[in-house]
């Protein structure tokens, strides 16, 4: 079975731009997940979508992110503008069912994001 | 914020020795996860205990959960260099109807051949 995909792989850009990434997840997982993981910590919760509803976006800085997921199948993550303490990489993750706890997350290689 | 903490940060140890990895948390948990990171293969997961669980296996895994010292450890045996890694306890907390994971920092794991 294929895996989450993502893209780009890297992206390189100077502080107050704007960039996008995207997410193909597993075919039929219900939920879909973004995550930050600065260099040195465990991924951070960005947002989740339960299909094309979103779940729990209470990490996420409104100001300057935002995410969709349309027809509950790809996701985008954008920031606009991005700051200098966005370097990261940026995880998507899916899941198949919808009760959340007991589900297996599966990742996607990473977005590693640098902001100069 | 941080809702599990590993430790050690960093351990080092001989091909097929044993490696032990332990994570403490501070909130009552649904779930812990262990998954492993390394830049080949990205974020895997490894194993799931529940609340009510105090011993799982997998493989060369042993996971043990003491929900009374909100801690747990990751137990890998007969390490190989392949094994080298970060690896991760995720805490799963009901917030609603919603369950999410939250990280620790990782252990980080190299096996010298």
């Amino acid at each position: 079975e294929a895996g989450v995909a993502q893209s780009p792989r890297y992206k390189i850009i100077e502080k107050r731009q704007s960039v996008a990434f995207w997410c193909n997840p597993i075919s039929g997982h219900a939920t879909l997940y973004w995550y930050q993981q600065i260099l040195g910590q465990g991924p951070k919760l960005l947002i989740q979508f339960q299909n094309n509803g979103v779940v729990d976006d209470s990490q996420l800085p409104k100001d300057r992110f935002s995410a969709e997921r349309l027809k509950g199948v790809d996701s985008t993550l954008k920031i606009q503008p991005a700051k200098l303490e966005d370097s990261a990489v940026y995880l998507c993750a899916s899941s198949s069912g919808t009760s959340g706890y007991t589900d297996t997350q599966y990742f996607g290689p990473g977005t590693r994001l640098t902001v100069l | 914020s941080q809702q599990g903490e590993e430790d050690p940060q960093a351990l080092s140890i001989q091909e097929g020795e044993n490696a032990t990895m332990n994570c403490s948390y501070k909130t009552s948990i649904n779930n812990l996860q262990w998954y492993r990171q390394n830049s080949g293969r990205g974020l895997v997961h490894l194993i799931l205990i529940r609340s009510n669980e105090r011993e799982k296996h997998s493989g060369r895994l042993r996971v043990t959960l003491d929900t009374s010292k909100k801690s747990s450890s990751l137990l890998i045996t007969a390490s190989r260099a392949a094994d080298t890694a970060s690896y991760f306890c995720a805490t799963s907390n009901s917030g609603g109807s919603n369950y999410k994971l939250t990280f620790g920092k990782g252990t980080l794991l190299t096996v010298n051949p």
